[in-house]
C-alpha cells in the first residue's frame, strides 16, 4: 500500500538556520507529492507540490524535489524565520487512481530568535 | 479564509448528545473529505465523497455518520460519542481529474471536539 515516512520531530532551529525535513514514500503507481503546513489553531495549508519525477516544488522560500530513484521528497529552506514555526506534513496521492491523500505523521518545527 | 469553512470551531458535547459538524466550500471542487487529527497520531482519513457519492469509509464507527447533500456541503453527524473521539476534525475539498490527477486539498480550520 501507499505510505509516507517523515522524520520525527520536534525540530528546533535558530533563526536563519538551514532546514531539512526528510520524507520518503512508498507507492504502487506514479504519485503526486505534497508538503502541507499547519500553523497553531489552523487547518492544513498546501505549501508546495510536485507531480512527476525531478519536478521541484517551491513556495515561500521552501523547496522540495521529487526524487524517484530514492523515493524521497525532502523539504528544505535556506534561512528559517520564527514565523515558520508550525507542523509540516508530507503527503502523496497515487495516480492515475487519484487515491485520497496519505499523510505522514507530521514534523513540528520550532524556530527561536 | 481558505475557501473551506467549518462550523463550529469548538464543540463540547456529552456522550449522550447528538450534534453535527458542518463544512462548506464554494471552490467548485468535486470531492470532499473528513479527517480526524488526534494528538501524536497521523491524520486519519474518515470519509471521502466524490460528486456527492461516498467512495470511501475507512472503518469508521457508526456513531459517526456523514452526509453530503450537494457538492458544496458536507456534514458529520455525531451521536453517543466516547471520550477517545475527542480530536480536531478537519474537512477538506479538492478537484480531481481522471486524466490530470489530484491538485491537492484545501482544508478548513477544523472543529475542535471535546467529548465529556
Amino acid at each position: 500500500g501507499n505510505s509516507v515516512t517523515q522524520m520525527e520531530g520536534p525540530v528546533t532551529l535558530s533563526e536563519e538556520a538551514f532546514l531539512t525535513i526528510n520524507c520518503t514514500y512508498t507507492a504502487t503507481g506514479y504519485p503526486s507529492l505534497f508538503w502541507y503546513v499547519q500553523y497553531p489553531g489552523e487547518g492544513l495549508q498546501l505549501l508546495l507540490k510536485a507531480t512527476k519525477a525531478d519536478d521541484k516544488g517551491s513556495n515561500k522560500g521552501f523547496e522540495a524535489t521529487y526524487r524517484k530513484e530514492t523515493t524521497s521528497f525532502h523539504l528544505e529552506k535556506g534561512s528559517v524565520q520564527v514565523s515558520d514555526s508550525a507542523v509540516y506534513f508530507c503527503a502523496l496521492s497515487d495516480s492515475p487512481q487519484n487515491t485520497p491523500l496519505v499523510f505522514g505523521k507530521g514534523t513540528r518545527l520550532s524556530v527561536i530568535a | 479564509e481558505t475557501g473551506v469553512t467549518q462550523t463550529p470551531r469548538h464543540l463540547v458535547m456529552g456522550m449522550t448528545n447528538k450534534k453535527s459538524l458542518k463544512c462548506e466550500q464554494h471552490l467548485g471542487h468535486n470531492a470532499m473529505y473528513w479527517y480526524k487529527q488526534s494528538a501524536k497520531k497521523p491524520l486519519e482519513l474518515m470519509f471521502v465523497y466524490n460528486f456527492k457519492e461516498q467512495t470511501e469509509n475507512n472503518s469508521v464507527p457508526s456513531r459517526f455518520s456523514p452526509e453530503c447533500p450537494n457538492s458544496s456541503h458536507l456534514f458529520l453527524h455525531l451521536h453517543t460519542l466516547q471520550p477517545e473521539d475527542s480530536a480536531l476534525y478537519l474537512c477538506a475539498s479538492s478537484h480531481t481529474d481522471v486524466n490530470l490527477g489530484n491538485y491537492g486539498y484545501t482544508f478548513g480550520s477544523g472543529t475542535r471536539l471535546t467529548v465529556v
